[in-house]
């Protein structure tokens, strides 16, 4: 199985504040990867897929890069509706796999 | 738009058994992959099994494999998942999800709300 592992795990952060969130493939995944975000008690949401490809309505200040073993989201200026839980998940072979989670929260 | 809406969950004795449903709308469902994610609470999630658009390919976790089944019906547009043999580290949220159509695998381009399951005596 493919382990995928997201750092950090939570993290702290202001409106207006770059945020950066890495995700780790145990082998490579070339480019078949997908983030998420997920609200409280609320179903994930898609955000980019193939590590880099903006969904249709998600804001641009959404970006995803990386290919290989490494990926990052990034998110250029935090807005309130992005205070979130963030999971990346590998779709390049079964079982697909999810990192553990990042929690963005306020400062 | 596209629809997925869950329900059969419940609280339910370890050892029991319980059946989910998710009832599509909006799309034409015999042309996807579906899947079963589920969150336990305050955790991360987790692929549960799959099921090809027509259902002759079925895969599972590890984690439930021998006890849960997963199958369709098309012409209700309906995705179930049987669930038997329940043990408490079973309790999640447990959602529905469609694959983007193309690649196998590919990524989950809608979600359901997810449907509880507690798993307790």
């Amino acid at each position: 199985d493919i382990q995928m592992t997201q750092s950090p795990s939570t993290l702290s952060a202001s409106v207006g504040d770059r945020v950066t969130i890495t995700c780790r493939a145990s082998q490579s995944l070339s480019s078949w990867l997908a983030w998420y975000q997920q609200r409280p008690g609320k179903a994930p949401k898609l955000l980019i897929y193939k590590a880099s490809g903006l969904e249709s309505g998600v804001p641009s200040r959404f970006s995803g890069s990386g290919s290989g073993t490494e990926f990052t989201l990034t998110i250029s200026s935090l807005q309130p509706d992005d205070f979130a839980t963030y999971y990346c998940q590998q779709y390049d072979s079964y079982p697909l796999t999810f990192g553990g989670g990042t929690k963005v929260g306020i400062k | 738009q596209v629809h997925l809406v869950e329900s059969g969950g419940g609280v339910v004795q370890p050892g029991r058994s319980l059946r989910l449903s998710c009832a599509a709308s909006g799309f034409t469902f015999s042309d996807y992959t579906m899947n079963w994610v589920r969150q336990a609470p305050g955790k991360g999630l987790e692929w549960v099994a799959i099921i090809s658009y027509d259902g002759s390919k079925k895969y599972y976790a590890d984690s439930v494999k021998g006890r849960f089944t997963i199958s369709r019906d098309n012409s209700n547009n309906t995705l179930y998942l049987q669930m038997n043999s329940l043990r408490a580290e079973d309790t999640a949220a447990y959602y529905c999800a469609r694959e983007l159509l193309g690649g196998i695998p590919n990524y989950f381009d809608y979600w359901g709300q997810g449907t509880l399951v507690t798993v307790s005596s």
